[in-house]
């Protein structure tokens, strides 16, 4: 079984544009949830979605916004880069939604550098 | 407010002895707890976990212990070979209410010496 995929891996962008980053979860699950890891804050959780629907979502300003498709593959988007925005961005999915305990497996991860 | 603490950022251990790696939490919504391993360039590695409603769960070389009324939780790691060599992550997660996803804390660089 294919594990989590995210693309790309490796992402340059300069303040004030915008990234779009995606993941593709294990086949079968339908709960995809995103991380931000950086060496200050360590790994923050952004947003959970489930059924295309978002379930939780982290302490981050709108800037950051998310979204899951029918295939249960799912976008995350930054608008208005910052310079703290420089991150590794992390997928993870599980079977259902964090209520239902499942362990979450995380993607390599889109390092993100932001100029 | 960190909710989630690994008060040793690294740890070293000989070969072939136990590795011990805490965690400590505040937050009492918290009823599951992971241990991710991660290796650079990687993302975390999903170990072992443990409900709540245990005290212990064990998996291999990897025993999770979990001290709810000092909301403490340690990884051993028995014998300690050089793969497991990594940052080791403890998360924690509040399965009914509360909007966060799994919390983290900061890492336990752990190094295994020859």
């Amino acid at each position: 079984k294919a594990g989590v995929t995210q693309t790309p891996r490796y992402l340059i962008k300069t303040r004030g544009q915008q990234v779009t980053l995606s993941c593709s979860p294990i086949s079968g699950h339908r709960s995809v949830s995103w991380y931000q890891q950086t060496p200050g804050q360590g790994l923050q959780f952004l947003f959970e979605y489930f059924s295309e629907t978002q379930r939780n979502k982290g302490n981050f300003p709108g800037r950051f916004s998310g979204r899951q498709f029918s295939n249960s593959r799912s976008e995350m988007n930054v608008s208005t880069l910052e310079l703290g925005d420089s991150a590794l961005y992390l997928c993870a999915s599980s079977p259902g939604p964090k209520e239902a305990g499942n362990i979450q497996y995380f993607g390599a991860g889109t390092r993100l550098s932001v100029l | 407010d960190q909710q989630v603490k690994q008060n040793s950022p690294s740890l070293s251990v000989q070969e072939g002895r136990i590795s011990i790696l805490n965690c400590d939490y505040t937050n009492s919504m918290f009823d599951y707890f992971l241990w991710y391993k991660k290796y650079p360039a990687e993302g975390p590695t999903f170990l072992i976990s443990i409900s709540s409603i245990k005290d212990k769960n064990e998996d291999g070389r990897f025993t999770v212990f979990l001290n709810k009324s000092a909301k403490h939780l340690s990884l051993h790691i028995v014998p300690s070979q050089p793969g497991d060599s990594a940052v080791y992550f403890c998360a924690a997660s509040a399965r009914r209410g509360g909007a966060d996803g799994l919390t983290f804390g900061k890492g336990t660089h752990l190094i295994i010496q020859p």
